[in-house]
């Protein structure tokens, strides 16, 4: 079936440095998501992407809709303590359903 | 407007016993989802509703789990018999249209331990 690969699984980096995740896919997908789960909370969604090569900015973050469809993207820009979480990407194909990658742990050290 | 609300937030159960898990939706949100994260994995698609009806259920995991959604408002998913491999978060989400345009808004989760 579908499945979403993301990277890196967990991540430490100093306050202020930028950091990059990705997800690929074997299969393409018309919407890309990127989800941000803070501790006991449930995932809020960061950044939508609706076409292939879309680039989309929400603050310090950064994502890209892969030219392929089968990937996309996330960056943080000068990263704050309060960025630590799982971010999650997603994706559809023409469906309400999603598919989520695994997360990425990002932990920030001040 | 208050967002999707979920109940319990944690909930650690027997082995061979029954947990009913409660989603309340955002007032107006016809559609209600259902998804499953079991620890360190992805989160997982279970069902959907359209008001009250299934509209898909291809991701429940078997017949213990039960979803119901009485009246189209909220909707209760119930484990029975739990298993131990039923342990995770499990989040319900809602939305107004039935698309995959807009993205959900999700619910903080509920914690299920079996024990």
């Amino acid at each position: 079936g579908q499945q979403l690969n993301q990277s890196p699984q967990s991540m430490f980096i100093q306050e202020g440095e930028d950091v990059s995740m990705n997800c690929t896919s074997s299969s393409i997908f018309n919407t890309w998501l990127w989800y941000k789960q803070d501790p006991g909370e449930g995932p809020v969604l960061l950044i939508a992407l609706y076409k292939a090569g879309e680039l989309t900015s929400n603050g310090r973050l950064t994502a890209q809709f892969g030219i392929t469809r089968k990937d996309s993207f996330l960056n943080i820009s000068a990263s704050i303590p309060s960025d630590v979480g799982i971010y999650f990407c997603a994706a559809a194909s023409g469906t309400y359903k999603y598919i989520f990658g695994t997360g990425t742990r990002l932990k920030v050290l001040a | 407007e208050a967002g999707v609300t979920q109940f319990p937030s944690h909930s650690v159960i027997e082995k061979g016993q029954t947990v009913t898990l409660r989603c309340d939706p955002i007032s107006g949100h016809d559609n209600l989802y259902w998804y499953r994260r079991v620890m360190g994995k992805e989160i997982k698609f279970l069902l959907h509703f359209v008001k009250e009806s299934k509209q898909d259920e291809s991701g429940m995991p078997n017949n213990r789990f039960l979803a119901e959604r009485t009246g189209g408002t909220y909707s209760t998913l119930k484990v029975q018999p739990a298993e131990l491999e039923d342990s995770g978060v499990y989040f319900c989400a809602s939305s107004q249209f039935p698309g995959y345009d807009y993205g959900y808004t999700f619910g903080s989760g509920t914690r299920l331990t079996v024990v």
